[in-house]
């Protein structure tokens, strides 16, 4: 089975441009997160999307946004884009159906570089 | 608000048992995780514990569940230098039900 696969890898952009980054589940799962890693915050989540629809969201701006289509593959978009959007972006996905045994498997994560 | 720590560093000699400590706040999950990450990759899932056992054992690893005092641990029997790498143990915690990460502590290996 393939695992969770995530386009681009590296991204470079400059200030107040935009981006989208792409997330292509485990065959079967219907969750999708987002995560930002940095090395001062962490691994911080970003929202969730089950079925289509946003679950859960963090504590980001509304400068970053989702969606999920309905092969469950899902798009993350970051508008005006700011140095300090300068991250690794996670993508997991999960079977999503609750009941605690949720594990999310990630992929190997876009590099996000704003100049 | 929930939290995960975790020390940030372990250092230990090939050959030698690694034990990673977390404690976490939010004792409402069912399942702990713990995941590894190497250099430039992402995430990859170690091994998790139910949170009704004490122990699990995995091959080189084990993980201890101490409830009562929310902590947690994994140690790797006979650690190589490919296990270096950072190690985060997570939990879904909180009112958004996402997984809650600790720094993360990175392990490094030496010959």
């Amino acid at each position: 089975k393939a695992g969770v696969t995530q386009t681009p890898r590296y991204l470079i952009k400059t200030r107040g441009q935009q981006v989208t980054l792409s997330c292509s589940p485990i065959s079967g799962h219907r969750s999708v997160s987002w995560y930002q890693q940095t090395p001062g915050q962490g691994l911080q989540f970003l929202f969730e999307y089950f079925s289509e629809t946003q679950r859960n969201k963090g504590n980001f701006p509304g400068r970053f946004s989702g969606r999920q289509f309905s092969n469950s593959r899902s798009e993350m978009n970051v508008s005006t884009l700011e140095l300090g959007d300068s991250a690794l972006y996670l993508c997991a996905s999960s079977l999503g159906t609750g009941g605690g045994q949720n594990i999310q498997y990630f992929g190997a994560g876009t590099r996000l570089s704003v100049l | 608000g929930e939290d995960v720590e975790q020390s940030l560093f372990l250092s230990v000699r090939e050959g030698d048992s690694s034990v990673i400590n977390c404690t976490y706040t939010d004792s409402s999950s069912t399942y702990l995780y713990w995941y590894k990450q190497e250099p430039g990759a992402g995430l990859q899932l170690l091994t998790y514990i139910f949170s009704n056992m004490d122990m699990k054992q995995d091959q080189r690893l084990t993980v201890l569940l101490n409830k009562k005092d929310k902590h947690l641990s994994l140690r790797i029997a006979d650690t190589q230098t490919g296990d270096s790498a950072i190690y985060f143990c997570t939990n879904y915690g909180g009112s958004q039900g996402n997984l809650i990460f600790g720094k993360g502590t990175k392990l490094s290996v030496k010959p």
